[in-house]
């Protein structure tokens, strides 16, 4: 089963500075991943498909990037509305089968 | 726009049965994969099941496989899962998600959940 480790475990910024996740995979999955955000009492809202092809509906200030191994979601000036936890999924190459990063919140 | 409700979690004992439901509104249901997602607590996300637009084609998580399945109802826009022998571990608030695509892509929207609880 093909790991992925999120990292920063949390991240404290302020609206209006840079951030940027990180999602390593323990093997190689192409260009296999995506992000999602959740905010409380919500399902997951997804962001960035196909490592860097943003989902209909979704602010320019989010873009993706990677591939192989290691891949970097890129928040380019945050917004209030933009604190909440950001998991990232692979979709194996060989069958349909995911698994999800353990998440990386980010605060205020 | 598009909504999904999950319903038909609860308490159950070990070993018992349950069966989730999830009911799909604004979009053409029979065009478009559907997944179930639990969250554990403690654990994360972990990817249950997918079915294809058609529910031609199922995939299963190899931990899971042959306890739970997926299935669907295009006429009813409905998404189930039956759970069979279900353990403690097995506590957690599950997920009905579309598909972006006909079978195994990604998932978006994803519904609030339904708890289910395993305890004896």
């Amino acid at each position: 089963e093909i790991v992925l480790t999120q990292s920063p475990a949390t991240l404290s910024l302020s609206p209006g500075e840079r951030a940027t996740l990180s999602c390593r995979a323990s093997q190689s999955i192409s260009g296999y991943l995506a992000w999602y955000q959740q905010k409380p009492g919500q399902g997951p809202r997804l962001l960035i498909y196909d490592a860097s092809t943003r989902a209909p509906g979704i602010p320019a200030r989010f873009s993706g990037g990677g591939s192989e191994t290691d891949f970097t979601l890129t928040i380019s000036s945050l917004e209030p509305e933009d604190f909440a936890i950001y998991y990232c999924q692979q979709r194996s190459i060989w069958r349909p089968a995911y698994t999800f990063g353990q998440g990386t919140k980010l605060e205020i | 726009q598009v909504q999904l409700v999950e319903s038909g979690g609860g308490v159950v004992q070990p070993g018992r049965s349950l069966r989730l439901s999830c009911t799909a509104s604004g979009f053409t249901f029979s065009n478009y994969g559907m997944h179930w997602v639990r969250r554990v607590p403690g654990k994360g996300l972990e990817w249950v099941a997918g079915i294809s637009f058609d529910g031609g084609e199922t995939y299963y998580a190899d931990s899971l496989k042959g306890r739970f399945t997926i299935s669907r109802d295009n006429s009813k826009n409905t998404l189930f899962l039956q759970m069979n022998s279900l353990r403690l571990e097995d506590t957690a608030l599950y997920h009905c998600a579309k598909d972006i695509g006909t079978t195994a892509r990604w998932f978006d929207p994803w519904g609030q959940g339904s708890l289910v609880t395993v305890s004896s």
